[in-house]
């Protein structure tokens, strides 16, 4: 069966470093991989979609690669600032919306 | 701009009673519409969703029911509660079936006591 996890469940860094996060899976071949800031007691907030033919992706001071071959992706945040503290979830998704599934999330903690 | 709406948002219901949670769209037209619900240090867990009026689909047979009255419209149901129905539970939309970011609800937090 298909299984998304993320490096770990929770992550503390110092502000201003880059916060790097991972998205392993298996038994999947996503069409589309996504990512989503949650705020404790919030909905998840869209941030940034890749698809299966795109290396990486940014937007601002947030990155995103993807390797099919590693079944991997990784999500950068440059810069960190406290205000980055929240809890980040990858998703994967097929081509017609089918088999939509989120990870289990990784805390992040940006310390000043 | 599409903007969605959820409520309550918190919820206090004793087991055995009944459970309806709305949400709506607003700014789009035939969304496709998705229940969640997120147990506490949990992931989220797709309930239902649909893409039309009418259409629904569960993805987990429980104590839960859904119904899309309205185009822009979905309902949470459930006939009786029970302990287990605990969570935060979140309305989503998409425009699109692959390829699209999900826009979700501000949630609604549900004790059953």
């Amino acid at each position: 069966s298909q299984k998304i996890e993320q490096n770990s469940e929770a992550l503390n860094i110092q502000e201003g470093k880059t916060a790097t996060l991972t998205c392993n899976y298996t038994n999947y071949s996503p069409a589309y991989l996504q990512w989503y800031r949650q705020d404790p007691g919030r909905g998840p907030v869209f941030l940034l979609l890749i698809r299966e033919n795109e290396k990486e992706k940014r937007k601002e001071r947030l990155k995103v690669t993807f390797d099919t071959t590693l079944k991997q992706s990784l999500f950068h945040i440059t810069a960190s600032q406290p205000a980055d503290s929240a809890t980040y979830l990858c998703a994967l998704e097929g081509n017609y919306g089918q088999n939509f599934v989120f990870g289990p999330g990784t805390r992040l903690s940006v310390l000043p | 701009s599409q903007t969605i709406h959820q409520w309550p948002a918190t919820l206090v219901q004793p087991v055995g009673s009944p459970l309806s949670l709305e949400c709506t769209v607003e700014g789009t037209s035939n969304p496709n519409l998705y229940w969640y619900r997120q147990a506490a240090g949990r992931g989220l867990q797709l309930l239902f969703y649909s893409v039309g009026i009418g259409q629904i689909s569960s993805e987990v047979p429980q104590n839960l029911s859904a119904s899309r009255p309205q185009d822009r419209q979905f309902i949470l149901s459930s006939k009786k509660l029970l302990l287990s129905d605990s969570g935060f539970y979140l309305c989503a939309w998409t425009r699109q079936q692959g390829g699209g970011g999900y826009t979700f609800g501000s949630g609604t937090r549900l004790t059953v006591v």
